[in-house]
């Protein structure tokens, strides 16, 4: 399973904020990923790592970090919540073993509002 | 242009109905591709793997068109169970891993 755990399925912040959404996964996956998706827009890439304490941006990493400490955590952190990162937020994994083009394993997801 | 396109619909269908929808992606070096299904408020799921000579898994269909850079997922017989997006992802050979996602295909099959 993937999970999004440490934040409730629905999360209410108000601007300036810091949030952290914590992603962990027990199928000892290497590759981990932070998705938001908007309407109109899609899913969008924030942020990846394919190992321990390696991490690469996505598409849209500007106002956001990342943290992998342990294969299994894949963290993400909003410094200063503003309102255009109100969203849905969702982490994936893969297993790097069968090639970086397997399908991913999605978590349950977080709905972010920012007040 | 986007690099994975999809018609977002809604596609309203009567149930026991057979409906079709393509996905055109730009880049030619494209490698792999999959169909996801993700209902509403939740995280999308896998569906199915799409390979160059298609396949079939019950009342679900994908093809691959290379010359033409598009897929398709055909459901025939459909349930009110089957209404949902449906997103279509694509990786390319020089991505470290990345899906590009497409932004769904909405169905919704009537009773």
């Amino acid at each position: 399973d993937v999970k999004v755990t440490k934040s409730s399925r629905y999360l209410v912040k108000r601007t300036g904020e810091k949030v952290f959404l914590e992603c962990v996964q027990d199928m000892d996956h290497e590759n981990m990923f932070w998705y938001r998706q908007d309407p109109g827009l899609g899913l969008r890439l924030i942020y990846f790592s394919y190992d321990v304490k390696m991490k690469e941006k996505g598409d849209i990493p500007e106002g956001y970090s990342v943290s992998r400490e342990k294969k299994e955590r894949f963290s993400l952190i909003l410094e200063s919540a503003s309102t255009n990162q109100t969203s849905m937020y969702l982490c994936a994994s893969s297993p790097l073993g069968q090639g970086y083009n397997s399908p991913l394993h999605f978590g349950n997801g977080t709905r972010l509002t920012v007040t | 242009r986007k690099e994975v396109e999809q018609d977002p619909g809604p596609f309203n269908v009567p149930e026991g109905a057979t409906v079709a929808f393509n996905c055109t992606y730009s880049n030619s070096a494209s490698q792999s591709f999959f169909w996801y299904r993700q209902d509403c408020r939740k995280e999308p799921k896998l569906l199915m793997s799409v390979y160059s000579s298609g396949n079939e898994d019950g009342r679900f269909t994908a093809q691959l068109n290379r010359a033409s850079q598009y897929i398709s997922l055909l459901i025939r017989d459909s349930k009110l169970s089957d209404s949902a997006t449906y997103l279509c992802v694509v990786t390319y050979s020089s991505n470290t891993g990345k899906l590009i996602f497409g932004q769904g295909t909405t169905l919704q099959v009537k009773p």
